[in-house]
C-alpha cells in the first residue's frame, strides 16, 4: 500500500517566480509511480507529470519538473516562472504494481499574486 | 489529443434512485478506472478494471457499486440505491499499460448531487 503525504495545504507565489510542491511518499512496492495532478476551480483534474520509480533523470514537462529524491522518498513538483493560471489545487499520487490504483496526498492550494 | 469523456457533467438523483455514469476511456487503453472526490476531500480510488473483470476494489466499493464495460468503448459506474453521502464528483481514469505503472488520464469528472 501506497501513502502519500502532502504537508502544504496552502502555498503562495509571486508571478513568474519558482515555486516547490512537496510530496512525500511510503510503499513497500518495489516498482511505483508518482505524479502529479492539477485541480483548477473547474474541478477537472490535469495530469502534468509522470515519474517511474526506475527512471534515473527527474521528469520533466515545460514548466514543470519533478525532483525525484528516492533516498529521502520524495518527489517534489517545481513549477518554474509562474503564472495566474497556475493556481489551482496540486495533487500528488502515487500507485504500485496495479496500474491503477492511485493513492492521493491531501492537496496543496496553490495561489499565484500578481 | 486522446482524452477520456464523461456523461452526464452533472447529475442530481433523489436518495435511493439508481444512477449510471458513463465514461468513453482512452480507445487503446486497457485498464479503466473510477476515482471520487467528496467536496473539499481528497480524490479516493474505488475500483480498477482490466480484462473485463474488477482488478481492485477499495473499501468504499460496497455491494451498491458495479462497474461494466457493455461494449468497446464504454465503462460505466452504477450506483444502485444512492445515499446522501454519495454526492460527489466521479472521475473516470484509464491507462494504457500493465503492471509497469504508468500515468493514468482522468476525464472531466461527472458531479454527482443526492437530494
Amino acid at each position: 500500500a501506497q501513502k502519500i503525504t502532502q504537508t502544504q495545504p496552502g502555498m503562495f507565489v509571486q508571478e513568474k517566480e519558482a515555486v516547490t510542491l512537496d510530496c512525500t511518499y511510503d510503499t513497500s512496492d518495489p516498482s511505483y509511480g508518482l505524479f502529479w495532478y492539477k485541480q483548477p476551480s473547474s474541478g477537472e483534474m490535469i495530469f502534468l507529470i509522470y515519474q517511474g520509480s526506475y527512471d534515473q533523470q527527474n521528469a520533466t514537462e515545460g514548466r514543470y519538473s519533478l525532483n525525484f529524491q528516492k533516498a529521502r522518498k520524495s518527489a517534489n513538483l517545481v513549477i518554474s516562472a509562474s503564472q495566474l493560471g497556475d493556481s489551482a489545487m496540486y495533487f500528488c499520487a502515487g500507485g504500485g504494481t496495479n496500474a491503477g490504483k492511485s493513492t492521493f496526498g491531501d492537496g496543496t492550494t496553490l495561489t499565484v499574486k500578481p | 489529443e486522446p482524452e477520456v469523456t464523461q456523461t452526464p457533467s452533472h447529475q442530481v438523483t433523489q436518495m435511493g434512485q439508481e444512477v449510471i455514469l458513463r465514461c468513453v476511456p482512452i480507445s487503446n487503453h486497457l485498464y479503466f478506472y473510477w476515482y471520487r472526490q467528496i467536496l473539499g476531500q481528497k480524490v479516493e480510488f474505488l475500483v480498477s478494471f482490466y480484462n473485463n473483470e474488477i482488478s481492485e476494489k477499495s473499501e468504499i466499493f460496497d455491494d451498491q457499486f458495479s462497474v461494466e464495460r457493455p461494449d468497446g468503448s464504454n465503462f460505466t459506474l452504477k450506483i444502485r440505491s444512492t445515499k446522501l453521502e454519495d454526492s460527489a464528483m466521479y472521475f473516470c481514469a484509464s491507462s494504457g499499460q500493465g503492471w509497469v505503472f504508468t500515468e493514468a488520464f482522468f476525464g472531466q469528472g461527472t458531479r454527482l448531487t443526492v437530494v
